[in-house]
Protein backbone atom coordinates (compact mmCIF):
# COMPACT_ATOMS: atom_id res chain seq x y z
CA UNK A 1 0.00 0.00 0.00
CA UNK A 2 0.89 3.67 -0.76
CA UNK A 3 2.77 4.87 2.17
CA UNK A 4 3.30 9.12 3.27
CA UNK A 5 5.85 10.21 5.79
CA UNK A 6 5.91 13.66 7.08
CA UNK A 7 8.05 14.83 9.92
CA UNK A 8 6.35 13.69 13.75
CA UNK A 9 7.34 17.47 14.48
CA UNK A 10 8.26 20.63 13.61
CA UNK A 11 9.43 23.97 15.62
CA UNK A 12 9.18 27.55 13.82
CA UNK A 13 9.30 31.13 15.84
CA UNK A 14 6.22 33.48 15.39
CA UNK A 15 6.97 35.44 12.14
CA UNK A 16 9.02 33.41 10.32
CA UNK A 17 7.84 30.34 7.99
CA UNK A 18 7.47 26.77 8.18
CA UNK A 19 7.78 24.18 5.96
CA UNK A 20 6.04 20.93 6.41
CA UNK A 21 7.44 18.14 4.45
CA UNK A 22 5.19 14.77 3.11
CA UNK A 23 7.04 12.26 0.96
CA UNK A 24 5.81 9.59 -0.89
CA UNK A 25 6.78 8.07 -3.80
CA UNK A 26 6.44 9.42 -7.08
CA UNK A 27 4.16 11.95 -5.21
CA UNK A 28 4.26 14.43 -7.63
CA UNK A 29 2.11 12.55 -9.74
CA UNK A 30 -0.88 12.82 -7.23
CA UNK A 31 -3.37 15.67 -6.09
CA UNK A 32 -2.21 16.36 -2.58
CA UNK A 33 -4.33 17.97 0.40
CA UNK A 34 -3.32 18.82 3.52
CA UNK A 35 -5.29 19.39 7.06
CA UNK A 36 -4.85 21.46 9.76
CA UNK A 37 -6.22 20.05 12.98
CA UNK A 38 -6.05 21.74 16.55
CA UNK A 39 -6.81 19.83 20.06
CA UNK A 40 -10.13 18.45 20.23
CA UNK A 41 -11.07 19.55 17.03
CA UNK A 42 -12.12 18.34 13.34
CA UNK A 43 -9.46 18.84 10.86
CA UNK A 44 -10.11 21.71 8.22
CA UNK A 45 -9.04 21.60 4.91
CA UNK A 46 -6.20 24.13 3.94
CA UNK A 47 -4.90 22.97 0.43
CA UNK A 48 -6.62 21.04 -2.02
CA UNK A 49 -5.22 20.27 -5.37
CA UNK A 50 -1.65 20.49 -4.32
CA UNK A 51 -1.69 23.96 -3.98
CA UNK A 52 -5.30 25.81 -3.74
CA UNK A 53 -6.56 27.41 -0.99
CA UNK A 54 -10.14 27.16 0.23
CA UNK A 55 -11.92 30.28 0.60
CA UNK A 56 -11.26 30.00 4.49
CA UNK A 57 -7.66 29.07 4.22
CA UNK A 58 -5.24 32.28 5.21
CA UNK A 59 -3.21 33.40 2.06
CA UNK A 60 -0.52 32.79 4.38
CA UNK A 61 -0.66 29.03 3.79
CA UNK A 62 0.35 27.79 0.30
CA UNK A 63 1.91 23.90 -0.83
CA UNK A 64 3.91 22.85 -3.96
CA UNK A 65 4.41 19.13 -4.73
CA UNK A 66 7.08 17.23 -6.77
CA UNK A 67 8.87 14.23 -7.24
CA UNK A 68 8.98 12.65 -4.37
CA UNK A 69 8.09 15.63 -1.89
CA UNK A 70 4.56 17.98 -1.14
CA UNK A 71 5.54 20.45 0.70
CA UNK A 72 3.19 22.55 3.23
CA UNK A 73 4.56 26.05 3.53
CA UNK A 74 3.16 28.57 5.95
CA UNK A 75 4.61 32.08 6.00
CA UNK A 76 4.36 34.74 8.71
CA UNK A 77 3.36 32.06 11.31
CA UNK A 78 1.40 33.08 13.94
CA UNK A 79 0.47 31.16 17.57
CA UNK A 80 -3.01 30.61 15.92
CA UNK A 81 -1.35 28.29 13.76
CA UNK A 82 0.18 25.64 16.52
CA UNK A 83 -1.59 22.84 15.52
CA UNK A 84 -1.18 18.78 13.93
CA UNK A 85 -0.96 18.64 10.19
CA UNK A 86 -1.66 16.05 7.48
CA UNK A 87 -1.56 15.17 3.79
CA UNK A 88 -3.53 12.88 2.12
CA UNK A 89 -3.88 11.49 -1.24
CA UNK A 90 -6.02 9.26 -3.13
CA UNK A 91 -3.86 5.83 -4.14
CA UNK A 92 -5.50 4.33 -7.16
CA UNK A 93 -3.48 1.71 -6.93
CA UNK A 94 -5.19 0.47 -3.54
CA UNK A 95 -8.25 2.29 -4.02
CA UNK A 96 -7.86 3.96 -0.93
CA UNK A 97 -7.31 7.26 0.72
CA UNK A 98 -3.98 7.95 2.35
CA UNK A 99 -3.08 9.99 5.14
CA UNK A 100 0.68 10.98 6.37
CA UNK A 101 1.13 10.23 9.93
CA UNK A 102 1.14 14.12 10.70
CA UNK A 103 3.21 16.54 12.02
CA UNK A 104 2.44 18.68 15.05
CA UNK A 105 3.32 22.43 14.48
CA UNK A 106 5.07 24.14 17.28
CA UNK A 107 5.09 28.11 17.21
CA UNK A 108 8.24 28.78 20.20
CA UNK B 1 -24.24 26.27 5.39
CA UNK B 2 -23.52 22.98 5.22
CA UNK B 3 -23.68 21.17 8.56
CA UNK B 4 -22.51 17.51 9.28
CA UNK B 5 -23.75 16.65 13.39
CA UNK B 6 -22.58 13.08 14.89
CA UNK B 7 -24.22 11.52 17.28
CA UNK B 8 -22.92 11.01 20.84
CA UNK B 9 -20.01 9.44 22.74
CA UNK B 10 -20.29 5.76 22.99
CA UNK B 11 -19.03 3.20 25.43
CA UNK B 12 -18.89 -0.45 24.12
CA UNK B 13 -17.76 -3.82 25.67
CA UNK B 14 -15.52 -5.88 23.41
CA UNK B 15 -17.02 -7.70 20.97
CA UNK B 16 -19.87 -5.71 20.65
CA UNK B 17 -21.05 -3.35 17.90
CA UNK B 18 -21.35 0.68 17.19
CA UNK B 19 -23.48 2.31 15.40
CA UNK B 20 -22.68 5.83 14.42
CA UNK B 21 -24.87 8.66 12.79
CA UNK B 22 -24.15 11.99 10.67
CA UNK B 23 -27.07 14.15 10.03
CA UNK B 24 -26.54 16.35 7.21
CA UNK B 25 -28.31 19.90 6.34
CA UNK B 26 -27.19 22.80 3.73
CA UNK B 27 -26.61 20.72 1.01
CA UNK B 28 -28.06 17.66 -1.69
CA UNK B 29 -27.18 14.64 0.78
CA UNK B 30 -27.22 12.12 -2.51
CA UNK B 31 -25.01 14.85 -4.58
CA UNK B 32 -21.87 13.72 -2.66
CA UNK B 33 -20.30 10.59 -0.80
CA UNK B 34 -19.54 10.41 2.44
CA UNK B 35 -16.72 9.42 4.02
CA UNK B 36 -15.75 7.90 7.91
CA UNK B 37 -12.02 8.35 9.39
CA UNK B 38 -11.13 7.41 12.57
CA UNK B 39 -8.59 9.22 14.97
CA UNK B 40 -7.46 6.96 17.94
CA UNK B 41 -5.92 8.54 21.15
CA UNK B 42 -2.86 10.82 20.42
CA UNK B 43 -2.68 9.11 16.38
CA UNK B 44 -3.20 10.25 13.36
CA UNK B 45 -6.02 10.08 10.82
CA UNK B 46 -7.05 6.65 9.59
CA UNK B 47 -9.40 6.15 6.27
CA UNK B 48 -12.23 3.80 6.81
CA UNK B 49 -14.59 3.97 3.26
CA UNK B 50 -16.98 6.08 1.77
CA UNK B 51 -20.76 5.19 0.62
CA UNK B 52 -22.24 6.69 -2.19
CA UNK B 53 -25.83 8.40 -0.66
CA UNK B 54 -27.66 8.18 -3.82
CA UNK B 55 -27.30 4.09 -4.31
CA UNK B 56 -26.31 2.96 -1.20
CA UNK B 57 -23.10 1.97 -2.49
CA UNK B 58 -20.20 1.22 -0.44
CA UNK B 59 -16.31 1.14 -0.72
CA UNK B 60 -14.39 -0.09 2.67
CA UNK B 61 -10.70 0.22 3.28
CA UNK B 62 -8.87 -3.49 3.66
CA UNK B 63 -8.71 -2.63 7.22
CA UNK B 64 -11.99 -2.75 8.14
CA UNK B 65 -13.40 -5.16 5.23
CA UNK B 66 -15.85 -7.24 7.37
CA UNK B 67 -16.78 -5.06 10.24
CA UNK B 68 -17.49 -1.99 8.55
CA UNK B 69 -21.20 -1.25 7.22
CA UNK B 70 -21.74 2.11 6.04
CA UNK B 71 -25.59 2.64 5.30
CA UNK B 72 -27.86 5.75 4.80
CA UNK B 73 -31.52 7.12 5.31
CA UNK B 74 -31.63 9.57 2.21
CA UNK B 75 -35.05 10.46 4.03
CA UNK B 76 -33.43 12.21 6.64
CA UNK B 77 -30.26 13.22 4.92
CA UNK B 78 -28.24 10.69 7.47
CA UNK B 79 -25.64 8.40 6.97
CA UNK B 80 -23.84 5.81 9.35
CA UNK B 81 -21.21 3.31 9.77
CA UNK B 82 -21.93 0.51 12.06
CA UNK B 83 -18.31 -1.29 13.59
CA UNK B 84 -18.49 -4.90 14.96
CA UNK B 85 -16.14 -6.89 16.70
CA UNK B 86 -15.30 -4.22 19.00
CA UNK B 87 -11.96 -4.07 20.97
CA UNK B 88 -10.16 -1.70 22.61
CA UNK B 89 -8.02 -0.70 19.65
CA UNK B 90 -11.42 0.79 18.05
CA UNK B 91 -11.19 3.13 20.94
CA UNK B 92 -10.99 6.15 18.77
CA UNK B 93 -13.27 9.15 17.34
CA UNK B 94 -14.84 8.68 14.44
CA UNK B 95 -15.48 11.32 11.91
CA UNK B 96 -18.06 11.26 8.83
CA UNK B 97 -16.53 13.62 6.29
CA UNK B 98 -18.01 14.62 2.95
CA UNK B 99 -15.73 13.62 -0.05
CA UNK B 100 -15.05 16.10 -2.99
CA UNK B 101 -14.48 13.77 -5.29
CA UNK B 102 -13.76 14.24 -9.49
CA UNK B 103 -11.64 13.00 -12.12
CA UNK B 104 -8.56 15.07 -13.38
CA UNK B 105 -6.13 13.86 -16.13
CA UNK B 106 -7.88 10.24 -15.75
CA UNK B 107 -7.18 10.31 -12.40
CA UNK B 108 -9.57 9.98 -9.18
CA UNK B 109 -9.16 13.03 -6.31
CA UNK B 110 -10.98 13.31 -3.20
CA UNK B 111 -10.66 15.54 -0.45
CA UNK B 112 -12.25 16.19 2.25
CA UNK B 113 -14.32 20.20 2.53
CA UNK B 114 -16.40 19.21 5.55
CA UNK B 115 -16.13 17.33 8.74
CA UNK B 116 -18.78 16.32 11.24
CA UNK B 117 -17.57 17.04 15.01
CA UNK B 118 -16.29 13.62 15.99
CA UNK B 119 -17.66 10.81 18.02
CA UNK B 120 -15.73 9.53 20.67
CA UNK B 121 -16.31 5.15 20.88
CA UNK B 122 -14.49 3.73 23.91
CA UNK B 123 -13.90 0.42 24.02
CA UNK B 124 -13.77 -1.07 27.71
CA UNK B 125 -14.93 -4.15 29.54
Amino acid sequence: SYVLTQPPSVSVAPGKTARIICGGNNIGSKSVNWYQQKPGQAPVLVICYDSERPSWSPERFSGSNSGNTATLTITRVEAGDEAGYYCQVWDSSSDHVVFGGGTQLTVL
Amino acid sequence: QVQLVQSGAEVKKPGTSVKVSCKTSGYTFTAYYMHWVRQAPGQGLEWMGWINPSDGGAHYAQNFQGRVTMTRDTSISTAYMELSSLTSDDTAVYYCARGYMTMVRGGLIIFFEYWGQGSLVAVSS
